[in-house]
């Protein structure tokens, strides 16, 4: 079956510092990957839709200067939180579109991202 | 753009009763539905999904959904609840390409079972 991996699984970093989590496909190449963002007791917000070799589609209110993505293979997509704050910290998840046979949305474990 | 509705925020179930979890969406074309599970502090498990044919779709661990066009739903239903289905439950409606091939979500339903 389709598996996403995400790295790291949680992180704590100083304000004002720069985390990088990654997403990857293992088994399957994915042009069109999403980033989602979910808050404690709430639901995923859709960030951003990152394309392979292109860039990213960035939702309404989200900052694509603070929320660097790259996605520069048909496996990897990258999310870097620049200059983190504490209002930053949250609980980052990742999805993968597999296209063709076995359509569908893979998601990888998500990303606890505490900054202090 | 689509969206999805999920009414109830909480519901507590009996160990061994059925369930049934709300869903409504709106999206212009025919939807793409999915039903995922979250344990706290995890990523999402795919329980089932519809893209056509049969309105009933059978999924993983004994859960079913019903695509209903007329009423713009896509019910989730398990005959027999197990405590270890308690976790959080969230119905995403997936646009085509035109629109981006978008996943959105509900805000979700947290079900817990007692014994």
């Amino acid at each position: 079956g389709a598996v996403v991996s995400q790295h790291p699984s949680w992180v704590i970093c100083k304000s004002g510092t720069s985390v990088k989590i990654e997403c990857r496909s293992l088994d399957f190449q994915a042009t069109t990957m999403f980033w989602y963002r979910q808050f404690p007791k709430q639901s995923l917000m859709l960030m951003a839709t990152s394309n392979e070799g292109s860039k990213a589609t960035y939702e309404q209110g989200v900052e694509k200067d603070k929320f660097l993505i790259n996605h520069a293979s048909l496996t990897l997509s990258t999310l870097t939180v620049t200059s983190a704050h504490p209002e930053d910290s949250s609980f980052y998840i990742c999805s993968a579109l597999r296209q063709g046979r076995g359509y569908g949305y893979t998601f990888g474990s998500g990303t606890r991202l505490t900054v202090v | 753009a689509q969206s999805v509705t999920q009414p109830d925020i909480h519901i507590t179930v009996s160990e061994g009763a059925s369930l049934e979890l709300r869903c409504n969406y709106s999206y212009g074309a025919t939807p793409y539905l999915f039903w995922y599970v979250q344990s706290p502090g995890q990523g999402l498990q795919l329980l089932l999904k519809y893209f056509s044919g049969d309105t009933l779709v059978q999924g993983i661990k004994g859960f079913e959904a019903e695509f209903k066009r007329s009423q713009s739903s896509f019910n989730l239903r398990k005959p027999s609840v197990h405590w270890s289905d308690a976790a959080e439950y969230f119905c995403a409606v997936g646009a085509t390409l035109e629109y981006g091939n978008k996943l959105v979500f509900g805000a979700g339903t947290i079900l817990r079972v007692k014994s």
